[in-house]
């Protein structure tokens, strides 16, 4: 089993919808969370990092973390053709290396 | 340029044959990080340097793959003897956080595609 769980989709939605998108892991040990975000051919780049159990949001952007079921979640509003990108979850331990565990990746279609 | 930068950006090569992946980090970054991305998988860790030392090399698959940043700066990551399985695509981070997480994320490169036939 994988330290990270992601459904890789692929997930297609039309254009303003809300999509949610979600991942599970397994440690208790790990306390950071990060939403990174994957055009085709291109390095992840991050969009959101959090610490704490709830909600941070970033424009149309909110992450969502609940610690005690080990859920976290990226949630996109009003979602455009230019979110049309593979979504990564990862997570890192607070003591030790800083290597990140990312989950599969979700990919999302965005249709106009 | 501001990014992380990597080269080339795709590389094939004959099984058997050695290879080498630069990264130049992002200026004055003491921590750089490896990855290799599978397709349609998440990257996963082979390896971290912080500055010249490499501190963490749990992640690489076998021997064959060797990293050095002998200045602190420029990384290389070399496979000798390359395999089919090696096929994927390797990314490079850096951060200027030293140790432990720091709140400081990481920046990834576009990544070198490497294929292996």
């Amino acid at each position: 089993q994988k330290e990270v769980e992601q459904d890789p989709g692929p997930l297609s939605v039309p254009e303003g919808a809300i999509v949610s998108l979600n991942c599970t892991y397994s440690n208790s040990a790990f306390q950071y969370f990060m939403w990174y975000r994957q055009y085709s051919r291109k390095g992840p780049e991050l969009l959101m990092y959090t610490y704490s159990s709830g909600n941070k949001e970033d424009g149309r952007f909110t992450a969502q973390v609940d610690k005690s079921s080990k859920y976290i979640s990226l949630f996109i509003r009003d979602s455009q053709p230019s979110d049309s990108a593979t979504y990564l979850c990862a997570t890192v331990r607070i003591q030790g290396a800083q290597k990140l565990v990312f989950g599969q990746g979700t990919r999302l279609t965005i249709n106009p | 340029g501001a990014g992380v930068s990597q080269s080339p950006r795709y590389k094939v090569a004959k099984r058997g044959q050695d290879v080498a992946l630069r990264c130049d980090p992002i200026s004055g970054h003491v921590s750089l990080f490896w990855y290799q991305q599978a397709l349609g998988q998440g990257p996963e860790f082979l390896t971290y340097f912080q500055n010249e030392a490499q501190l963490d090399k749990s992640g690489l698959p076998s021997d064959r793959f060797f990293a050095e940043r002998p200045e602190g700066s420029v990384s290389t990551l070399k496979i000798q003897r390359t395999q089919q399985e090696d096929s994927a695509v390797y990314l490079c981070a850096s951060n200027g956080a030293r140790g432990q997480w720091g709140n400081q994320p990481q920046h990834f490169g576009d990544g070198t595609r490497l294929s292996i036939l």
